[in-house]
């Protein structure tokens, strides 16, 4: 069954630091997103992409983060100059279609920033 | 009032009991309702999907909306240890334009005891 990938599984950066997170999502999928989570916390959104360029951006996704779909593959999540309060999991989803929202999740990417 | 609400617990039900979850919401937009299954540090799987009012049934899993009290419900029936998880309320407007964005209960604590 096709799933949704992400690379690292944990990432540990200093703080200041870029760091960019990957994902493959499931091959015939048409949306994209990222949302975080930190520990004991919701899952929240971050970020939408179709079609090559953001749908909606939350609160969260300031002028430090940025998306990209650089080739027919791949999807990453850029932080230029990572904060203390970017620790959290960083999950990956993706959904087929503009009618059904059955959005699949990565197993996630574990961001420590030290 | 907070989007969704979702009663953190930890709950612990004896094996073959039947668990009950559920999250209530105050955005009335809201029309797709799903529950996500969460390992430890993983990823959110998707355990149901509902679109508007009523049930749906998938095995061992109910699902209820109840659109006039803002209400949605997860019923697991012949509980097993394998069900310990925590469970996400999540759910979305009906935006064919938007990319649909999911939006997130706190998540409830399930441990099932042999």
């Amino acid at each position: 069954e096709p799933e949704v990938t992400q690379t690292p599984s944990h990432q540990v950066t200093q703080m200041g630091q870029e760091v960019i997170l990957r994902c493959v999502p499931i091959s015939n999928h048409l949306y994209f997103y990222w949302y975080r989570q930190i520990l004991g916390q919701k899952v929240e959104f971050l970020v939408s992409f179709y079609n090559n360029e953001i749908s909606e951006k939350s609160e969260i996704f300031d002028d430090q983060f940025s998306v990209e779909r650089p080739d027919g593959s791949n999807f990453t999540l850029k932080i230029r100059s990572t904060k203390l309060e970017d620790s959290a999991m960083y999950f990956c989803a993706s959904r087929r279609t503009s009618g059904r929202n059955t959005q699949y999740f990565g197993p996630g990417t574990r961001l420590t920033v030290l | 009032q907070k989007e969704v609400e979702q009663d953190p617990g930890p709950l612990s039900v004896p094996e073959g009991a039947i668990v009950s979850l559920n999250c209530t919401y105050s955005n009335s937009a809201f029309q797709y309702f799903m529950w996500y299954r969460q390992y430890s540090r993983k990823g959110p799987e998707l355990l149901m999907y509902t679109y508007s009012s009523g049930n749906k049934e998938d095995g061992r899993f109910t699902a209820q909306v109840d659109k006039s009290s803002k209400y949605i419900s997860l019923f697991i029936r012949d509980s097993q240890p394998s069900d310990s998880a925590t469970y996400l309320c999540a759910m979305s407007t009906n935006t064919f334009q938007g990319a649909q964005k999911l939006v997130f209960g706190q998540g409830t604590r399930l441990t099932i005891n042999p």
